[in-house]
C-alpha cells in the first residue's frame, strides 16, 4: 500500500469552475500536509500547507484536512489555465523524521 | 530574499562516471534536504542535513551516493560509477527550523541528470 495516494488524472475542469484535488494517507499520526504545484519540466513549487483539521485559505486556494479519515483536499476556485500543473500531495509522517513522502500527483487541466 | 539554487542545471553523463551536484540553500535555512525525481513519480527522499549534520539517509541511498554539508551552508551530492537507472532530476530542498514553519521545504530548480 502506498503511503500517500493521489489519483494521476488529468483532471479536466473549464475556466472558472472550482477544481478538487483529493490526497489520502497512511500514517494515522502524521501531523503536517502540504501541497505543490509543478509545471511540465519545472521543480514543485509549495502553495499551502496545513497541519490541523479544517480549512484553510489562501487567495483561490483552500486546503482541507480531515485526519480522522486520513483524507486532504486542495480546492482551487475560479479556476485559470495556467493552473494547468501537476499538484503533488506531501505528507510528514509522525515518525520523527524530517522527510517529506509525497504521492504521485494529480495533473489538473483546465481549458479555456 | 534569493531562492534555493542548484547547479549545474542538467548534466549528461557517460554510465561509469562520477558526477557531483551543489545546492545553496535559502540564506538563513539551517535544513537541507535532497530528493529525487523521475517521471511520473513524485520525489523521493534521499538525506536531510540540519546545519553540518547528516541526520537522516534513505535506504534509496546506496553506496555510491555521497552528501555532505562542510560548513552548514552549501551542499554537494556525489554519485560514483553512475549507471543508467540513476537519471533522474535531483532536487534540493530547504526549510527553517521555526514553530511556524519548521517543515515548510522549499525546492531548488532541480539538476537533471541524464546517464548515457
Amino acid at each position: 500500500q502506498k503511503e500517500v495516494e493521489q489519483n494521476s488524472g488529468p483532471l479536466s475542469v473549464p475556466e472558472g469552475a472550482i477544481a478538487s484535488l483529493n490526497c489520502t494517507y497512511s500514517d494515522r499520526g502524521s501531523q503536517s500536509f502540504f501541497w505543490y504545484r509543478q509545471y511540465s519540466g519545472k521543480s514543485p513549487e509549495l502553495i499551502m500547507s496545513i497541519y490541523s483539521n479544517g480549512d484553510k485559505e489562501d487567495g483561490r486556494f483552500t486546503a482541507q484536512l480531515n485526519k480522522a479519515s486520513q483524507y486532504v483536499s486542495l480546492l482551487i476556485r475560479d479556476s485559470q489555465p495556467s493552473d494547468s500543473a501537476t499538484y503533488l500531495c506531501a505528507v510528514k509522517e509522525n515518525t520523527g523524521f524530517q522527510k517529506l513522502v509525497f504521492g504521485t500527483g494529480t495533473r489538473l487541466l483546465v481549458s479555456p | 530574499d534569493t531562492g534555493v539554487s542548484q547547479n549545474p542545471r542538467h548534466k549528461i553523463t557517460k554510465r561509469g562516471q562520477n558526477v557531483t551536484f551543489r545546492c545553496d540553500p535559502i540564506s538563513e535555512h539551517n535544513r537541507l534536504y535532497w530528493y529525487r525525481q523521475t517521471l511520473g513519480q513524485g520525489p523521493e527522499f534521499l538525506t536531510y542535513f540540519q546545519n553540518e549534520a547528516q541526520l537522516e539517509k534513505s535506504r534509496l541511498l546506496s553506496d555510491r551516493f555521497s552528501a555532505e554539508r562542510p560548513k552548514g551552508s552549501f551542499s554537494t551530492l556525489e554519485i560514483q560509477r553512475t549507471e543508467q537507472g540513476d537519471s533522474a532530476m535531483y532536487l534540493c530542498a530547504s526549510s527553517l527550523n521555526s514553530r511556524s514553519s519548521s517543515y515548510e521545504q522549499y525546492f531548488g530548480p532541480g539538476t537533471r541528470l541524464t546517464v548515457t
